[in-house]
């Protein structure tokens, strides 16, 4: 049982460049989410996604989009990236409703932004 | 709005030491808590979930409790070994997760 997928586990962008950050559960679960995580400033909620086809703003969500592909998959982009937004970003997800079942993480994609 | 407080922020203790770690939070009004670990460049691995009707929660060493009376959740590690070394993380969740920002143990051998 894979869990929660994250791809890239490492990326270095130029200042401007985009990207698109992917994360896929096998659980079956409805709820996902995508965290950034910062020294100093703990785990912040970028975007959510209570179902499929349905995405809501988190705490930080400038600078980015989102999208919820299918049950499987919720996928991050970068338009133009920048130093700002060097970190390490997580991706979880959990059965049910949102922040009720057990809340499962993946193992992380680092991002540098030069 | 929901804050989560754990201290300390750090924690060494010798191997085969039995162990507390703390979270405090403001908003006794929670859904559930959840225990996590996070080993230094990894993600976080759950360890416990404890609902808001439930006081406490086991799995092998470990023992999670919760008073949300007083806003306060434990987690306790019972004869410590160099690999439970990581930081260990609580979220509170109720709407949304607010997490703390965790306590970094090391057991020494």
């Amino acid at each position: 049982n894979a869990g929660v997928t994250q791809t890239p586990k490492f990326q270095v962008l130029k200042t401007g460049q985009s990207m698109t950050l992917q994360c896929a559960q096998d659980m079956n679960h409805n709820s996902m989410y995508w965290y950034r995580q910062d020294p100093g400033m703990g785990l912040r909620l970028i975007y959510y996604s209570a179902s499929e086809g349905t995405t809501d703003k988190g705490e930080v969500p400038n600078g980015y989009n989102v999208s919820r592909l299918n049950k499987r998959e919720f996928s991050l982009r970068l338009e133009s990236a920048a130093p700002s937004q060097t970190s390490v970003y997580f991706c979880a997800s959990n059965l049910g409703q949102l922040n009720t079942g057990e809340l499962f993480f993946g193992e992380g994609s680092r991002l540098t932004v030069l | 709005k929901q804050e989560v407080t754990q201290i300390p922020a750090a924690l060494s203790v010798p191997e085969g030491e039995n162990l507390v770690l703390n979270c405090s939070f403001t908003d006794s009004a929670i859904y559930n808590l959840q225990w996590f670990r996070q080993d230094p460049g990894k993600g976080l691995t759950s360890l416990l979930l404890i609902q808001s009707s439930q006081r406490e929660q086991t799995s092998g060493r470990l023992n999670a409790s919760l008073d949300k009376s007083s806003g306060r959740s434990t987690l306790y590690i019972a004869a410590s070994q160099p690999g439970d070394s990581a930081t260990y993380l609580c979220a509170v969740r109720r709407g949304k997760s607010t997490f703390g920002d965790g306590t970094t143990l090391t057991v020494k051998p």
